[in-house]
């Protein structure tokens, strides 16, 4: 169980088109997803923190206006990359808390999305 | 401001050997701290975590991690590396605060040699 998928896998566009990228936990309720962003070789940093039904929280120093985020439902938030760059291109990462499973910090990964802006 | 130091970025270790990845918090208060490992290209795979009790946690894949609150470590351990091992470990931190997100530490590679 606690499985999450992330779609599509990895992605290449061209510069000043927009990406969107899906989030899902397959058998579980997501109250709460998180996006992570990873440069090569790097650790993973937190983007925004989006609970379901509302306005995601966005980190200091990201875009929120270029990185969108919507939790519309329990199982899905999307993250879409508007007009993006070259400096765009990276591995995006979600995860998501399972609100039903009483363990505090309980998150489960997506596999990733690697994005390439050309 | 919570963080993690993990102080070394690459580790070799011949198989067989026994491995140890040093992970140092900063956290007012007891954290909840993981460990996960990343393969190249992959998503993350938590190994293990601890929340509270006993404070030598048994992961999968054979390893434990051992939290030190005196030290303020959660050090990952493994008694006999195999070459499948080798990947990107990191450790992490949140609160005890529903819904708050995890803070990772930067990495460390390891490489197993024959």
């Amino acid at each position: 169980g606690a499985v999450v998928s992330q779609h599509p896998s990895w992605v290449i566009c061209k510069s000043g088109t927009s990406v969107k990228i899906e989030c899902r936990s397959l058998d579980f309720q997501a109250t709460t997803m998180f996006w992570y962003r990873q440069f090569p070789k790097q650790s993973l940093m937190l983007m925004a923190t989006s609970n379901e039904g509302s306005k995601a929280t966005y980190e200091q120093g990201v875009e929120k206006d270029k990185f969108l985020i919507n939790h519309a439902s329990l199982t899905l938030s999307t993250l879409t990359v508007t007009s993006a760059h070259p400096e765009d291109s990276s591995f995006y990462i979600c995860s998501a808390r399972d609100g039903a499973s009483g363990s505090y910090n309980e998150q489960f990964f997506g596999p990733g999305t690697r994005l390439t802006v050309l | 401001a919570q963080s993690v130091t993990q102080p070394d970025i690459h580790i070799t270790v011949s198989e067989g050997a026994s491995l140890e990845l040093r992970c140092n918090y900063s956290y007012g208060a007891t954290p909840y701290l993981f460990w996960y490992v990343q393969s190249p290209g992959q998503g993350l795979q938590l190994l293990l975590k601890y929340f509270s009790g006993d404070t030598l946690v048994q992961g999968i894949k054979g390893f434990e991690a051992e939290f030190k609150r005196s030290q303020s470590s959660f050090n990952l351990r493994k008694p006999s590396v195999h070459w499948s091992d080798a990947a990107e470990y990191f450790c992490a931190v949140a609160s005890n605060q529903a819904g708050t997100a995890l803070i990772f530490g930067k990495g460390t590679t390891l490489s197993v040699s024959s």
